[in-house]
């Protein structure tokens, strides 16, 4: 069955750092979305894409995030300069035309 | 702006022993609610869409169904391996990105 895969599985890194997360949705989807979700936190949106472009975005996706699709494959997530309250875990989701989304295994992100 | 509530926050329950849990939502025009169940340190896995009042669904000892206010979510009989956490999420219909928003969730511990 396919699935949505996420790497790295748990991202240490320093306060002020770049990191990327790295998504692979399911190959014949064509919407993606990152979520992430603090510790004993409800999942919250961040950003959905579609066509190459984002589509909709929430006010947690300030100008330190970005997302790329750098090839027919992956799907990324950038945060440039990393805070301590970035610290959480991100789920990358993808769909098809239909509305379930199915999400990946996510990656913890701990920012140190 | 949309809102979800789940309830009870945790719920313990004896094998066997049925029970529901609540999802109320405020949303403006709903698109779609949906079921996800959640196991520690993994990402939500689906389970249900349900679309229109008066739709129910089911899958195993699962049952879905929605109202103009809420859902529920049954247990029939309950095993161990039913233990996880049950989160709802709905999607508006004016909504371009498709996002979801989640409630907190449910924790369902079925003891042996």
């Amino acid at each position: 069955e396919p699935e949505v895969t996420q790497t790295p599985s748990h991202q240490v890194t320093q306060m002020g750092q770049e990191v990327i997360l790295r998504c692979v949705p399911i190959s014949n989807h064509l919407y993606f979305y990152w979520y992430r979700q603090i510790l004993g936190q409800k999942v919250e949106f961040l950003v959905s894409f579609y066509n190459n472009e984002i589509s909709e975005k929430s006010e947690i996706f300030d100008d330190q995030f970005s997302v790329e699709r750098p090839d027919g494959s992956n799907f990324t997530l950038k945060i440039r300069s990393t805070k301590l309250e970035d610290s959480a875990m991100y789920f990358c989701a993808s769909n098809d035309v239909y509305y379930e989304q199915y999400f990946g295994p996510g990656t913890r992100l701990t920012v140190t | 702006e949309d809102q979800v509530t789940q309830s009870p926050e945790a719920l313990r329950l004896q094998e066997g022993e049925s029970s529901s849990l609540n999802c109320s939502y405020t949303v403006s025009g709903l698109r779609g609610l949906f079921w996800y169940r959640q196991d520690p340190g993994k990402g939500p896995e689906f389970l249900f869409t349900l679309y229109s009042a008066g739709e129910e669904k089911e899958k195993e000892r699962l049952k879905a169904t929605l109202t103009k206010k809420e859902s529920f979510l049954h247990i029939t009989a309950p095993k161990p391996e039913d233990s996880a956490t049950y989160l709802c999420a709905v999607q508006a219909g004016n909504n371009a990105g498709n996002m979801l928003t989640f409630g907190g969730g449910t924790r369902l511990m079925v003891k042996p």
